[in-house]
């Protein structure tokens, strides 16, 4: 079955780097996600990268891709007290209809001024 | 702007009382989702509508049915809510395989 594991928190100084780490186990996914949430709020997509490819970088985004150990992570550069929020990764599962998002427990994220 | 709407963003109701919560889009998505996100979980699918098919996840209660009477509308519909119904309810739509996007999400609180 499918399980994505993620750690539950970090906390970061505003201007440093952030690096969320999370773990899947469906190879076959063609897609991993990064979704944020802030409080009360729904999931906001910032970025994906696609199966094949091992980094992407987005602004200040950059998404490494291990596919031997199924590792991803999310690295934030000058991270900035607006990107405190929870932080989900998520593998994909392509159905015949459709297809089925499975996301990690979150990280949450704090922004120290 | 295109985007998932729900509705109402905050749901008050008893144990027991039905109740209904609404989502939708100006996408034009042929598939919508629904998902279930309980306080610092990770949200979960219940089911999801590909064109007007139905699809339930296994481990779907029976207390929970949806109604997608068009393209635009999806709704979720439960029968008898209980204390652990309590959860952020997630609408999100896709055109077939493709990415997903979510709506603000409805707020459930059953007392």
């Amino acid at each position: 079955g499918e399980d994505v594991e993620q750690s539950l928190f970090l906390s970061v100084r505003e201007g440093d780097s952030s690096v969320i780490n999370c773990t899947y186990t469906d190879s076959s996914s063609t897609y991993l996600y990064w979704y944020k949430q802030e409080p009360g709020a729904g999931l906001q997509l910032l970025t994906y990268i696609f199966s094949n490819m091992d980094m992407k970088q987005d602004q200040r985004l950059t998404v490494l891709l291990n596919k031997k150990d199924k590792h991803l992570s999310l690295r934030i550069a000058d991270t900035q007290t607006g990107d405190s929020a929870i932080y989900f990764c998520a593998e994909i599962e392509t159905k015949a209809a459709g297809n089925k998002l499975t996301f990690g427990g979150g990280t949450r994220v704090l922004v120290k001024p | 702007d295109a985007m998932v709407i729900q509705n109402p963003r905050y749901q008050v109701t008893q144990f027991g009382k039905p109740v209904t919560l609404s989502c939708s889009q100006t996408l034009n998505h042929n598939v919508m989702y629904w998902y279930q996100q309980k306080s610092s979980q990770a949200p979960k699918l219940l089911f999801h509508y590909y064109d007007k098919d139905f699809n339930n996840e296994a481990d779907t209660p029976d207390n929970f049915q949806s109604r997608r009477p068009n393209t635009s509308f999806c709704f979720l519909d439960i029968r008898s809510p209980g204390l652990g119904d309590t959860a952020m309810y997630l609408c999100a739509t896709s055109r077939g395989q493709g990415q997903q996007y979510f709506g603000p999400g409805t707020r459930l609180t059953v007392l």
